[in-house]
């Protein structure tokens, strides 16, 4: 079965800090799909970022860049000099190429603070 | 245009009325997707919709009653809901029901049954 955890349930941080989101899925299969989004209070989730089970290679976009780590299972989030505006909750997910839905994590809720 | 939309917005019934939720994309996507998100929590799946035909249903109550009129329409109909049923609903489409591809959300549309 495939499982996605997010240990941080929330993290504060003081605008212009760096702020690493983490992600450890489980999988049995050797092709899958990871994705970050991103929820705002207005309630719409956002499409981040899709990355295959074959391409490890990290990703910048801006002042995001992602860690994606097959040996550890991990896709970890970095927001860079974050902003009040990233305040949100952001969400994992796994798919499976012979599995049958996303499978979010719990989510980590991010605030932060002017 | 990469938009869903959803109406309405905000949605107030009682136990015993019936109303519907509607969802509309026109980006020539053909999977759709209805999820329940409660309060911290992740979304959750509860229909999936392919080429016009439901091919997931997660064991969702009968009170909750989908419909695909066309590729770019989706509805979720509801009847006798419970309060639990309390939540938002999201909608959401992707090219494809393919593992690989992301799904672009809807605001959501609260509900409060009463």
């Amino acid at each position: 079965a495939q499982k996605v955890t997010q240990a941080q349930t929330e993290i504060s941080v003081v605008e212009k800090e760096d702020v690493t989101l983490d992600c450890v899925y489980e999988t049995r299969d050797t092709t899958y799909y990871l994705f970050w989004y991103k929820q705002p209070p207005s309630g719409e989730l956002v499409f981040l970022i899709r990355r295959n089970s074959f391409d490890e290679q990290n990703e910048i976009s801006g002042r995001y860049s992602w860690n994606f780590q097959k040996s550890t299972s991990s896709f970890n989030f970095t927001i860079t000099a974050s902003q009040v505006v990233d305040s949100a909750v952001y969400f994992c997910a796994l798919s499976e190429v012979y599995g049958q839905n996303f499978v979010f994590g719990p989510g980590t809720r991010l605030s932060v603070l002017p | 245009d990469t938009e869903v939309t959803q109406t309405p917005k905000h949605l107030v019934m009682g136990m015993t009325n019936k109303k519907s939720l509607k969802c509309e994309q026109h980006m020539g996507h053909r999977a759709m997707y209805w999820y329940k998100q409660k309060a911290k929590k992740p979304p959750e799946l509860m229909f999936v919709y392919s080429y016009e035909k439901l091919s997931i249903n997660e064991s969702v109550p009968s009170r909750f009653s989908p419909e695909c009129p066309n590729s770019s329409l989706l509805n979720l109909h509801l009847h006798a809901l419970q309060p639990e049923d309390s939540a938002l609903y999201l909608c959401a489409s992707s090219p494809r029901r393919g593992a690989g591809d992301e799904q672009y959300f809807g605001p959501g549309t609260r509900l409060t049954v009463t």
